[in-house]
């Protein structure tokens, strides 16, 4: 199983649509969690963390659910200027559970919004 | 301009000659890492250094080596390369290492061509 699993997509949604993405990680015991934007052909770009409460920059949500061991980012009310590869980031833990100094990120979701 | 600069953007070169990609960053961080990205396997880990003369393997090592003679400079050498190192590459650099929910700022990235 991969340590960090997303769906690639494309997700083709409409301008003003919210859309979903999940991404699920392997070892429960993982602390750290992002997301990371990235458009076409330009460097990743920190998002937003993932908390444990759950949090949210204007008409993104990110969400963590440990039991199931996925993260989430919920994008409302979708502009043109979303459309970008969106990357789960998870620091690796031993197995343990003792923290590493590495991130592993996922292949991405790509998300295509439509006018 | 808080940044991290890599350098060529872009290169072509042949199998077997020795090559150096720069990469520099302004902002006094102690991390950096070294990442490749190739499509469906999303970005992997090169090399990382916790700090100056700190330098350790990360998932993709073999084939690359890096030094940290300073703080500000990560360069990546590829004393032999082969096709199979053909790939878009990232610097990244960050002020504390992960775990810590802390903020990864990439370059703009070098696209490597190795015929």
């Amino acid at each position: 199983r991969k340590e960090v699993e997303q769906d690639p997509g494309p997700f083709n949604v409409p301008e003003g649509a919210t859309v979903a993405f999940n991404c699920t990680y392997s070892n429960s015991a993982s602390q750290s969690f992002f997301w990371y934007r990235q458009d076409c052909r330009k460097e990743p770009k920190l998002l937003m963390s993932v908390y444990s409460s759950g949090n949210e920059d204007g008409r993104f949500t990110a969400q963590l659910n440990r039991a199931s061991q996925y993260i989430s980012l919920l994008i409302r009310d979708s502009k043109l200027s979303d459309s970008a590869t969106y990357l789960c980031v998870v620091n690796r833990v031993l197995e343990y559970g003792g923290a590493t100094n590495k991130l592993i990120f996922g292949t991405g979701t790509l998300l295509a919004v439509q006018p | 301009e808080a940044q991290v600069t890599q350098n060529p953007r872009y290169l072509i070169t042949v199998t077997g000659k020795k090559l150096t990609v720069t990469c520099s960053q302004n902002m006094n961080h102690e991390y950096m890492s070294w990442y490749r990205q190739d499509p469906g396997l999303g970005l992997r880990q090169i090399y990382y250094s916790m700090n100056v003369e700190v330098t350790d393997k990360g998932d993709v090592p073999e084939g690359y080596k890096v030094s940290r003679k300073e703080k500000r400079n990560f360069p990546l050498i590829l004393e032999s390369p082969s096709p199979n190192q053909t790939s878009l590459y990232f610097c990244a650099s960050s002020l504390f290492p992960p775990p810590g929910g802390d903020t990864q700022y990439f370059g703009p990235g070098t696209r490597l061509t190795v015929l």
